[in-house]
């Protein structure tokens, strides 16, 4: 079975901290796709990054981070210098390679970011 | 890039009123949709997958007769919430995936339906 675990429910910083999102996944595919998104408070989702399970490199965007380590099963998620934009909840999600595979999110970790 | 127009953004209604909600990728075909639902606070659960021309595969505890699913083109499929309550009041957002059965397209989400019964 597919699964995904955020462990942290919530997390608060103040503005300009570094924050890490954990996210630890379980699935007995061998190719595989991990997500990371974004729901502001409006709803909708905001697609961050999709990675395939075959290329474990480290990818940086602007203030984002992700640290794939498929040997810990993780696909962590690093915002740094934090702003108050950032306060959202934070979803991972993972699916398979087939356009049949729904995607299994986490509960979501819920960033404040405070001024 | 691809988009999934969700419609509508907000309903309001009574309760035993059934209500329609349509999801549609705009600049791609899609033979497989999925829609989930969002309690307040909690993640994306996956109600059922939409499979056009043939009958939706619901996840387990969903009620087919309540949530009818229709995907009658490769562009369109819709979400009906019969005789609706207030337990399902709830946030509900589409998803469509590119390509065929080992597509690598990612899935593109509908901005969500935020579904109020009174």
């Amino acid at each position: 079975a597919q699964k995904v675990t955020q462990a942290q429910t919530e997390i608060s910083v103040v503005e300009k901290e570094d924050v890490t999102l954990d996210c630890v996944y379980e699935t007995r595919d061998t190719t595989y796709y991990l997500f990371w998104y974004k729901q502001p408070p409006s709803g909708e989702l905001v697609f961050l990054i999709r990675r395939n399970s075959f290329d474990e490199q480290n990818e940086i965007s602007g203030r984002y981070s992700w640290n794939f380590q498929k040997s810990t099963s993780s696909f962590n998620f690093t915002i740094t210098a934090s702003q108050v934009v950032d306060s959202a909840v934070y979803f991972c999600a993972l699916s398979g390679r087939q356009a049949g595979t729904a995607l299994i999110f986490g509960k979501g970790t819920t960033l404040s970011v405070s001024s | 890039g691809a988009v999934v127009s969700q419609h509508p953004s907000w309903v309001i209604c009574k309760s035993g009123t059934s209500v329609k909600i349509e999801c549609r990728s705009l600049d791609f075909q899609a033979t497989t949709m999925f829609w989930y639902r969002q309690f307040p606070k909690q993640s994306l659960m996956l109600m059922a997958t939409s499979n056009e021309g043939s009958k939706a595969t619901y996840e387990q505890g969903v009620e087919k007769d309540k949530f009818l699913i229709n995907h009658a083109s490769l562009t369109l499929s819709t979400l009906t919430v019969t005789s609706a309550h207030p337990e399902d009041s709830s946030f509900y957002i589409c998803s469509a995936r590119p390509g065929t059965t080992y597509s690598n397209q990612p899935q593109h989400f509908g901005d969500g339906t935020r579904l109020s019964i009174l």
